[in-house]
């Protein structure tokens, strides 16, 4: 277990809705990424937070966007949702802002599918 | 562009014997990091290596990083079927050109263990 926790395990939806997925870091990190991960993508970077503010952004398209709270959880939301965004969605986190120092701890992830 | 290659793609060994998965990167890297990953389940953190020649070995699972810090190599010693799921390198993305703090990954290496 590495005390990454996401929420909910696995969400149905259809084209066009819109969902939040959400994630719990281990106790003591502050920072908390989003993955996303396809078969034909692999594992992408969507977007970082350290401590509540933006850190990096990656390959993240402008309907999703994401937060980071004061309890440090974060939620990632995805809007007029389509097919091609079925995938694994993964948190991960770190006690420092950058991956030199400490590394990413994932969660289990939540299997997304549009229909 | 692809910048961290994984060989091979797939792997299937006989209980009890030894392979070897490489992961290769275009530039020489800051840090490297090896997960493994059950399907459908979340990234389980194995090792980090930071310095050219450095070597770590976790039970059965030995890392290194060559000298140049372009290319680490996974060895399974006496594979058992435990050690099936997809092996996955990665490397900073700040050691591309990208923003520092996230990691990037190969496509992964999928190990199958024949009882």
């Amino acid at each position: 277990d590495s005390g990454v926790t996401q929420t909910p395990k696995h969400l149905i939806t259809a084209t066009g809705q819109r969902v939040t997925l959400r994630c719990s870091p281990r106790s003591g990190d502050l920072s908390v990424y989003w993955y996303q991960q396809s078969l034909d993508q692999g594992l992408q970077f969507l977007i970082q937070y350290y401590n509540g503010e933006e850190r990096a952004k990656g390959n993240i398209l402008e309907r999703f966007s994401a937060q980071q709270f004061p309890d440090l959880h974060s939620e990632l939301n995805l809007s007029s949702l389509e097919l091609g965004d079925s995938a694994l969605y993964f948190c991960a986190s770190s006690v420092e802002g950058d991956s030199y120092n400490s590394p990413l701890h994932f969660g289990n992830g939540t299997r997304l599918t549009v229909t | 562009s692809q910048e961290l290659e994984q060989s091979p793609q797939s792997l299937i060994v006989q209980e009890g014997k030894n392979l070897t998965i490489n992961c290769t990167s275009s530039k020489t890297l800051y840090g490297l990091y090896w997960y493994k990953q059950k399907y459908g389940e979340g990234l389980i953190f194995l090792m980090m290596l930071q310095k050219g020649g450095e070597e770590k070995s976790h039970e059965k699972i030995t890392a290194k990083l060559d000298e140049k810090k372009q290319q680490s190599s996974l060895h399974i010693t006496a594979s058992q079927p435990s050690h099936a799921g997809i092996y996955l390198c990665g490397a900073d993305s700040g050691d591309y050109g990208g923003s520092q703090g996230n990691l990037i990954f190969g496509k992964g290496t999928k190990l199958s263990v024949k009882p």
